[in-house]
């Protein structure tokens, strides 16, 4: 079962705009989340995380909000950049996986100038 | 900064051949992890190991074994490379608990 979801493939916003990314999670053992960035032919790069006692963590112009109680999660990204383009990944793990992460599909996010 | 490496970018293999995929770190990682990345599936684990010698076994490791015999390095190995294993692999390393770091990723063709 697809414990870490992000239901939206794409993603296509104006360059200066905001861009909103969701996941969503169905293991209430899920304690720590994290956001990658991937571009082609490269690996994917840490770029934010949050822990389940914070419902909100802000990086620049990255912001990642968690709704335990909807086992929601999402990223912000104001201003959006034409550089901002790429695959973004969410991930969760949790006490009991160790290092272990689990990631949902991904969402292609592009920023057009 | 720390540097996972993967031997090789690109590959190409023929059905039945035996493939190997290395993978090093140089930040003294008691974890890494090989995961497979798919359009529309995410990254998926296959295999990770928490030390020398160890190994887990992942989401999907059918056709797939690893090997640890230096904390620095971890090899995937498909037995019998079938077309399905078709994908792009990525290694990663970690410290208990933290962020894992990646590799540039191999992307890997079974003819």
């Amino acid at each position: 079962d697809q414990q870490v979801k992000q239901n939206s493939p794409s993603l296509s916003v104006q360059e200066g705009r905001i861009s909103i990314l969701n996941c969503d999670y169905t293991n209430s053992m899920f304690d720590y989340f994290l956001w990658y960035k991937k571009y082609p032919a490269e690996g994917p790069t840490f770029l934010i995380s949050i822990s389940s006692i914070k419902d909100k963590n802000e990086d620049g112009r990255f912001t990642v909000f968690l709704n335990k109680s909807a086992k929601h999660l999402s990223l912000h990204i104001v201003p959006s950049q034409p550089g901002d383009s790429a695959v973004y990944f969410c991930a969760a793990s949790g006490e009991t996986s160790g290092s272990r992460l689990t990631f949902g599909e991904g969402t292609q996010l592009t920023v057009n100038p | 900064d720390v540097k996972v490496t993967q031997s090789s970018r690109y590959l190409v293999k023929r059905t039945g051949e035996k493939v190997f995929l290395e993978c090093v770190q140089d930040m003294d990682h008691e974890n890494m992890f090989w995961y497979r990345q798919d359009p529309g599936l995410g990254l998926r684990l296959i295999y990770f190991s928490y030390d020398v010698k160890m190994k887990e076994k992942g989401d999907i490791p059918e056709g797939y074994s690893v090997s640890r015999e230096k904390k620095e390095r971890f090899s995937l190995i498909l037995e019998s490379a079938s077309t399905n294993q078709t994908s792009m692999y990525l290694c990663a390393s970690t410290t208990r608990p933290g962020t894992q770091h990646f590799g540039d990723g191999t992307r890997l063709s079974i003819l």
